[in-house]
């Protein structure tokens, strides 16, 4: 159980365009979804938290309006990284977890999209 | 979230116990202790977690002092397919990753 997908596992983009990735939560209903990215070498950071139906929460230093997070539903969460930069390119992953963000609760995460910006 | 400190890196030899130690001096009441691991370029994989107790599945046991402010993970029996990067975290709900333990298991 707890099994979490992301669509695409990996994507190639011309600088200025934008991406769109998916994560679901394939068996259980996630109302707390997050997103990390990771840079070669580097350990995971964490963009943004987002509960089911409200507005995400984004780390300092990540923009906002650059990183679109939508999480409609209880099985889906989407990343949108809008015009995006060769410095864009990193490994996004996400992770869901089925308590609300303000109790803790065991994350599973995704096996991550590759992204690379041209 | 409480910060952890782990060593960069260990080896151990296959079929051997692999104990991965972790400080979270500053871990307060409410945080739990999580690990992870991460094979590259894959998601992390939940381990197991603990708050006070011991704890033990079928991957590893989890071993927290008294005081909490420190933790050991062990794999019992080392095999190839544990080398990976182990992470400890010590939240209560958003997790900051650390850098890690490189585990190489060695034949």
């Amino acid at each position: 159980g707890a099994v979490v997908s992301q669509h695409p596992s990996w994507v190639i983009c011309k600088s200025g365009t934008s991406v769109k990735i998916e994560c679901r939560s394939l068996d259980f209903q996630a109302t707390t979804m997050f997103w990390y990215r990771q840079f070669p070498k580097q350990s995971l950071m964490l963009m943004a938290t987002s509960n089911e139906g409200s507005k995400a929460t984004y780390e300092q230093g990540v923009e906002k309006d650059k990183f679109l997070i939508n999480h409609a539903s209880l099985t889906l969460s989407t990343l949108t990284v809008t015009s995006a930069h060769p410095e864009d390119s990193s490994f996004y992953i996400c992770s869901a977890s089925a308590l609300a963000g303000i109790r803790t609760d065991t994350q599973y995460f995704g096996p991550g999209t590759r992204l690379t910006v041209l | 979230d409480a910060k952890t400190t782990q060593p960069p890196s260990m080896d151990c030899a296959e079929g051997r116990a692999a104990n991965l130690p972790c400080n979270h001096s500053t871990i307060s009441g409410n945080e739990y202790v999580y690990w992870y691991r991460q094979i590259h370029s894959q998601g992390p994989q939940y381990i197991i977690h603990g708050l006070k107790n011991n704890e033990t599945n079928e991957m590893a046991s989890l071993i927290i002092t008294e005081d909490r402010k420190s933790s050991t993970l062990i794999l019992p029996h080392a095999t190839l397919r544990d080398t990976a990067v182990y992470y400890c975290i010590a939240a209560y709900n958003q997790f900051y990753f650390g850098t890690g333990t490189s585990l190489t298991v060695i034949p």
